[in-house]
């Protein structure tokens, strides 16, 4: 079974202070790992996925499979944001493996 | 204009009567997904298509049907079956079902059963 754990519902940060959304996962293989952001009255939409290895935002998440993590972070958090994101994996092996399983969220709140 | 779209926006019931919710996608995507979004819950899988005329139950599919005679479309029904119909759901897609593909997520529809 696959399973994503977000250990905090609520973070709440200072403009210009670093930001780590944690995020561990239980799976046994290679999943894939994702980071969905939901802004105010906004769509729930990608931010990133562990193979681009992109920067998006200012964001970067590392895969870290000894600790089965997906850590997000950002060393200078803004305003802007200030959202619900959620980890999420995808499985290998077909069928209902790819599905996507989602953490339960963390809202961001970065405060002026 | 391009994406998936839900409708509508906000929808009222009364128990035990069914009420089905519209998703309408022109990405020309094979896999299309249903989720229910709670407070404190994240999002959870109802049921998700990989292909027209094909479905299957997701994490939580009792009291839900669904239906894919479109590629376009994958409209959720919530029975009177469904014990805690009241949440957001959350419509998706994507371009195939296989493993990172991005999928792309509907405004949403609040469902509220009194």
């Amino acid at each position: 079974a696959q399973r994503v754990t977000q250990p905090e519902k609520l973070l709440s940060v200072f403009k210009g202070a670093p930001v780590e959304l944690k995020c561990n996962y239980s799976y046994s293989g290679s999943p894939e790992l994702f980071w969905y952001v939901q802004y105010s009255r906004q769509r729930l939409q990608l931010l990133l996925r562990h193979i681009s290895r992109e920067s998006i935002k200012g964001f970067t998440a590392d895969l870290n499979k000894g600790e089965t993590s997906f850590h997000l972070k950002k060393p200078f958090a803004q305003e802007e944001d200030s959202a619900m994101y959620y980890c999420a994996l995808s499985g290998r092996g077909g069928g209902s493996n790819y599905k996507l399983t989602f953490g339960k969220g963390t809202l961001l709140t970065v405060n002026p | 204009d391009g994406g998936i779209t839900q409708s509508p926006k906000y929808l009222f019931r009364k128990e035990g009567q069914n009420v089905t919710l519209s998703c309408e996608q022109n990405l020309n995507h094979d896999a299309m997904y249903w989720y229910r979004q709670d407070p404190g819950q994240g999002l959870r899988l109802i049921y998700y298509s990989q292909i027209v005329n094909d479905f299957q139950k997701g994490d939580i599919a009792e009291g839900y049907s669904v239906s894919r005679e479109k590629k376009e479309s994958f409209p959720l029904t919530v029975t009177s079956a469904q014990k805690n119909p009241t949440a957001f759901y959350l419509c998706a897609s994507s371009i195939s079902s296989g493993q990172g593909h991005e999928q792309y997520f509907g405004p949403g529809t609040r469902l509220t059963v009194t």
